[in-house]
């Protein structure tokens, strides 16, 4: 079965960085986009961030452009989120997702299935 | 970029009695619409995609139908583990993909 593991989430200070990993299994990890979604305290969700299958190409909210960066290894089955510059209002559980297109350009946007996530919180 | 809205806030249902969960878009998001479930402490999980096709494994009470800029979940039956918060999100607007705020299902 599907499986998304996240780890790295932790208490950084503003201006910190911090580097979030999500462990695929269960699938052919090579063959699918993945995204991160992140969701602040007691709110709603908020796509952040997607990498094609083969990591050519990489899209992010506004937010967060240039300040995170999302990669993968797929040897390692692993996608990650290297975020630089945090902010207080970056203060979120972060969840990786897989996204349901295989072997495509892009992607089709929705999550078909979900890590349990980890909690990033930015405070002095 | 295509903002989601999302009525009712909460809604108060008995177990056994139906349930209409109503998303709206700013622009047309076609039938990329996407519906999920999560409870507390719980990601999300998918429901519905297409507007309308149910996700692997998801029972048959739940059906969504719509599109355009008006969408509706519905479960047909409230079971005791349907208590949770329910979001739509379009994927036509790529790669900008946008929540709705959710709608709270709680127990009447």
């Amino acid at each position: 079965q599907v499986q998304l593991v996240e780890s790295g989430g932790g208490v950084v200070q503003p201006g910190g960085s911090l580097r979030l990993s999500c462990a695929a299994s269960g699938f052919t990890f090579s063959n699918y986009g993945m995204h991160w979604v992140r969701q602040a305290p007691g709110k709603g969700l908020e796509w952040v961030a997607f990498i094609q299958y083969d990591g050519s190409n990489k899209y992010y909210v506004d937010s967060v452009r240039g300040r995170f960066t999302i990669s993968r290894d797929n040897s390692k089955n692993t996608v990650y989120l290297q975020m630089n510059s945090l902010r207080a209002e970056d203060t979120a559980v972060y969840y990786c997702a897989k996204d349901p297109r295989t072997n495509g350009p892009e992607a089709l946007g929705y999550f078909d299935y979900w890590g349990q996530g980890t909690l990033v919180t930015v405070s002095s | 970029e295509r903002v989601m809205t999302q009525s009712p806030a909460t809604l108060s249902v008995s177990p056994g009695e139906r349930a209409t969960l109503s998303c709206r878009a700013s622009q047309s998001v076609s039938s990329n619409l996407a519906w999920y479930q999560q409870k507390p402490g719980q990601a999300p999980r998918l429901l519905i995609y297409g507007a309308s096709t149910r996700a692997t494994g998801i029972p048959a009470r739940f059906s969504g139908s719509g599109s355009g800029t008006e969408f509706t979940l519905t479960i047909s039956s409230l079971q005791s583990e349907d208590f949770a918060v329910y979001y739509c999100q379009q994927y036509n607007n790529w790669p900008r993909f946008t929540f709705g705020p959710g709608t709270k299902v709680d127990i009447k």
